[in-house]
């Protein structure tokens, strides 16, 4: 059964890049059928689309976020990366990583979805 | 850029009909895919595809669409179905992927 587990710092400071690790197990995050992806929620607010990738590099940003963004991924160590640049209190959330399914032109959602990791920006 | 919308909150009592609308101009083309989020839980995906139903999820639990509106419905909603609803889907273009703003489920 797939299972996904984020990890990382649980507080930055302003300024600074916020990085997260999604560990995948019982798939591989090479696999040519998912994307894999990112989605925070601040504290009390809704959900929202960070970006996702597909192996071995091919990303898609959200387009509000796009120049702070860089989502990576690892085979080795089956896992992929999130990293936020230049955070602020705004990018204060819970953050998510999930299996992004996508077939282009016709199907499009997450599932299933880590237990999500509460990052801080304060300093 | 793309909105999805939908209502703040609804309130039904224990065995009656739940129904969260979720409006948006590309749902005539898009799929719209429904999640559950309980308190300090991840979401967990309850519709897809509109109207289809994950292994595990329970068959009071449906979805429809019809134009630009996506509906998600309880029938016979329960105490444990209070959470935090949330619809997903994508712009015409399938690049803007967004939430709605979420529904709080109130059974009571």
């Amino acid at each position: 059964q797939l299972q996904l587990q984020e990890s990382g710092p649980g507080l930055v400071k302003p300024s600074e890049t916020l990085s997260l690790t999604c560990t995948v197990s019982g798939d591989s995050v090479s696999s040519s059928s998912y994307y894999w992806g990112w989605i925070r929620q601040p504290p009390g607010k809704g959900l929202e689309w960070i970006g996702s990738i597909f192996y071995p590099g091919s990303t898609d940003y959200n387009s509000s976020l796009k120049s702070r963004v860089t989502i990576s991924v690892d085979t080795s160590k089956n896992h992929f990366s999130l990293n936020l640049s230049s955070v602020t209190a705004a990018d204060t959330a819970v953050y998510y990583c999930a299996r992004h399914w996508v077939v282009p032109g016709a199907i499009d959602w997450f599932d299933p979805w880590g237990q999500g990791i509460l990052v801080t920006v304060s300093s | 850029s793309y909105e999805l919308t939908q209502p703040p909150s609804v309130s039904v009592s224990p065995g009656q009909t739940a129904r969260i609308t979720c409006s948006g101009d590309a749902l005539p083309r898009k799929h719209a895919f429904w999640y559950q989020q309980k308190s300090g839980q991840a979401p967990v995906l309850v519709i897809y595809e509109d109207s289809k139903r994950p292994s595990g999820i329970p068959e009071r639990f449906s979805g429809s669409s019809s134009g630009t509106m996506a509906t998600f419905t309880i029938s016979g909603a329960q105490v444990e179905d209070e959470a935090d609803y949330y619809c997903y889907s994508t712009d015409r273009t399938g690049k803007h992927r967004v939430f709605g703003g979420g529904t709080k489920l109130t059974v009571l």
